[in-house]
């Protein structure tokens, strides 16, 4: 059965520091993947996807993500976190055409 | 619209009541998803419309889930005899072709059941 783990169900950083936020997933195929940002009270804001070529993607501000098949993931980075970016974070993969599965969600908190 | 709107925002139902939630897709969107987002939890996908057919309802937990979108834009989810296990945000999202990796979610509809 296809599924996402996020193995981090809440990470604290300072700011200014790099974060790594994990995803592993299952699928049978060739993957879609996504992360998406959900603010409170905000809907989900698609911060980055891969589809195929370049495994390294580049998103909105400032995030990018790998995707690694021979280990099933597709992290998270980011080289400086800003205190904005304190929000939950969605892992998710593509089933087919018309749904996406997501992951449970890592919560990051900013330290000033 | 500018984005996918819904309303209510927030809605507090007794047990055994019954709620019917709004979704508005951005014009000219094709398809419209449901999603059940728990508390703590990712969303978890309710049902999916390509204009006014629902071709995929399998994630929808109990024949007292019901959604329509009878003219193939506005979309309505109804919970018929709401239960505490219902309460959850409720997240609608659009999509101009039916792709599930292009799609535009709305703020949600915050469901709490007493």
């Amino acid at each position: 059965a296809q599924s996402v783990t996020q193995p981090d169900i809440h990470i604290t950083v300072s700011e200014g520091a790099s974060l790594e936020l994990r995803c592993n997933y299952s699928y049978g195929a060739t993957p879609y993947l996504f992360w998406y940002v959900q603010s409170p009270g905000q809907g989900l804001q698609l911060l980055l996807k891969y589809f195929s070529g370049d495994t390294l993607v580049q998103g909105i501000k400032g995030f990018e993500a790998e995707f690694k098949r021979s280990q099933s993931s597709f992290n998270l980075r980011k080289p400086s976190v800003h205190w904005s970016d304190a929000a939950e974070y969605f892992c998710a993969v593509g089933v087919g055409y018309d749904k996406v599965i997501f992951g449970p969600g890592t919560s990051l908190s900013v330290i000033p | 619209g500018a984005g996918v709107s819904q309303s209510p925002r927030y809605k507090v139902a007794k047990r055994g009541q019954d709620v019917a939630l709004r979704c508005d897709p951005i014009s000219g969107h094709v398809s419209l998803f449901w999603y059940q987002q728990a508390l703590g939890q990712g969303p978890e996908f309710l049902t999916y419309f390509q204009n006014e057919a629902q071709l995929d309802k399998s994630g929808l937990p109990s024949d007292r889930f019901f959604a329509e979108r009878p003219e193939g834009s506005v979309s309505t989810l109804k919970i018929q005899r709401t239960q505490q296990e219902d309460s959850a945000v409720y997240l609608c999202a659009s999509s101009l072709d039916g792709f599930a990796g292009d799609i535009y979610f709305g703020p949600g509809t915050r469901l709490t059941v007493t």
